[in-house]
């Protein structure tokens, strides 16, 4: 079946602008994640949503960045006033809902949106 | 509270064994492994759960250490497809289905 899409594959930018990046999560999985990952480095936690939870927002790094979710399906991640070092590869990941699989939440990932801020 | 893998790169021929170790500071529930080429999205290689099970994954096997809060990564007899950066990624006994990825170590395998 179809895995996780995401969209724009590569945004550039000038410094200033909003950007939206867009999510398709796996036909239903509940759970959807994004990340930030900067060249060479690791993945750092953005935002987790799980059904109709309110969403952990704790690794957003700036009140710039904001994430919707719209019922179990699409999720948007919009960066506003779009800064140089918010230059990354911006994944976003989904899962089944822990009470629908047998023991492990296993992270389907998207190809990523490539983001570069001039 | 990012967990801490070593080491940072590990460079192999192929057929050679390597280990790479994933530490946290927290209490944990399970612990994931991932595998990330170049370019490419991560994949997915294995769960432990708590109780210190050992798990496979064709010639790749790895054990967590409950108490110690920690977990190895071991590859046997290495292939030039094992290239990659590997990622553990720890879910914490208090908030379980969030992943914290560790900084990730560098395979590279030469023939």
């Amino acid at each position: 079946g179809a895995g996780v899409s995401q969209s724009p594959s590569n945004k550039v930018t000038e410094k200033g602008k909003d950007v939206e990046l867009r999510c398709d999560p796996i036909s239903g999985h509940t759970a959807l994640y994004w990340y930030r990952q900067r060249l060479g480095q690791g993945l750092e936690f953005l935002i987790y949503f799980q059904g109709n939870s309110a969403p952990d927002k704790s690794g957003l790094p700036s009140d710039r960045f904001s994430a919707e979710r719209t019922g179990e399906s699409v999720s948007t991640l919009t960066i506003q006033r779009t800064q140089q070092e918010d230059s990354a590869v911006y994944l976003c990941a989904s899962s089944l809902d822990r009470l629908a699989r047998s023991s492990y939440n296993e992270q389907f990932f998207g190809p990523g949106t490539r983001l570069t801020v001039l | 509270q990012q967990p801490v893998q070593s080491p940072q790169a590990v460079i192999l021929r192929e057929g050679e064994d390597a280990v790479i170790n994933c530490s946290s500071s927290k209490a944990l529930y399970s612990v994931h492994w991932y595998r990330q080429k170049h370019g490419e999205a991560p994949i997915f290689l294995m769960i432990l759960l708590k109780g210190g099970e050992q798990k496979g994954h064709d010639k790749i096997s790895a054990s967590f250490n409950e108490k110690k809060q920690q977990s190895s990564l071991y590859l046997t007899a290495s292939q030039l497809s094992y290239s990659g950066t590997y990622f553990c990624g720890t879910e914490s006994k208090y908030n379980t289905d969030k992943l914290i990825f560790g900084t990730g170590t560098r395979l590279q395998v030469f023939p």
